[in-house]
């Protein structure tokens, strides 16, 4: 029973590159939310997603960021022309259902480092 | 500051020794969860109190919430070098959004073999 896998481990861009990330939830669950750490600092929320819907992206910055959750698929997260400040790790978490009490399932990350 | 705030940063104790860690936020909340964070891993859920609880136990932990005081300590018993983790507290706000939680800094836990 896998867990939440997020690929790539490791992300190397230049400035102004793209940069996509993705994250596959446990398996049977439909509600996917990212997040981002820098370091030696907790999780900051940036969107949580349904499938094929975006339910909350109050965290995301309001350029340049996206994601999206298809039908069938990874959730991805996209970063459009990246600039320094944007080096984190990025964390996806996934639900079963939706609910207050549900602990969310997290994924091992995605570093992103801007050169 | 922003919701949840964990204290001490950090802590260094001894095998075998009881950890204690403390956590205040700010607004009204639904439940608190307390998660772990090894060295560049994810986070792993820990436990989940409800507002309407005061204390719950899972294994070594013990968790306890005050909402009057809109505070919660997590007790490690009895520590292992394997507990050494970055511990957060999370809180999910009551009302409007079901899937924003929001974490605290976190207490980065060392426990000497």
């Amino acid at each position: 029973n896998a867990g939440v896998m997020q690929n790539p481990r490791h992300l190397v861009r230049r400035r102004g590159q793209e940069a996509r990330l993705r994250c596959s939830p446990m398996k049977g669950h439909s509600h996917v939310y990212w997040y981002r750490q820098l370091p030696e600092e907790g999780l900051k929320f940036m969107v949580y997603l349904q499938k094929e819907n975006i339910i909350d992206e109050s965290g995301m910055p309001k350029e340049r960021f996206s994601a999206e959750f298809p039908k069938e698929g990874p959730s991805i997260l996209r970063i459009q022309q990246v600039v320094r400040g944007d080096s984190a790790a990025y964390f996806c978490a996934s639900s079963p259902q939706v609910g207050v009490d549900q602990p969310q399932h997290f994924g091992d990350g995605t570093r992103l480092s801007i050169l | 500051s922003q919701q949840g705030e964990e204290d001490p940063q950090a802590l260094s104790i001894q095998e075998g020794e009881n950890a204690t860690m403390n956590c205040s936020y700010k607004t009204s909340i639904n439940n608190l969860q307390w998660y772990r964070q090894n060295s560049g891993r994810g986070l792993v859920h820990l436990i989940l109190i409800r507002s309407n609880e005061r204390e719950k136990h899972s294994g070594r932990l013990r968790v306890t919430l005050d909402t009057s005081k809109k505070s919660s300590s997590l007790l490690i018993t009895a520590s292992r070098a394997a507990d050494t983790a970055s511990y957060f507290c999370a809180t999910a706000r009551g009302g409007g959004s079901q899937g924003n939680l929001i974490f605290g800094k976190g207490t980065k836990l060392s426990v000497k073999p």
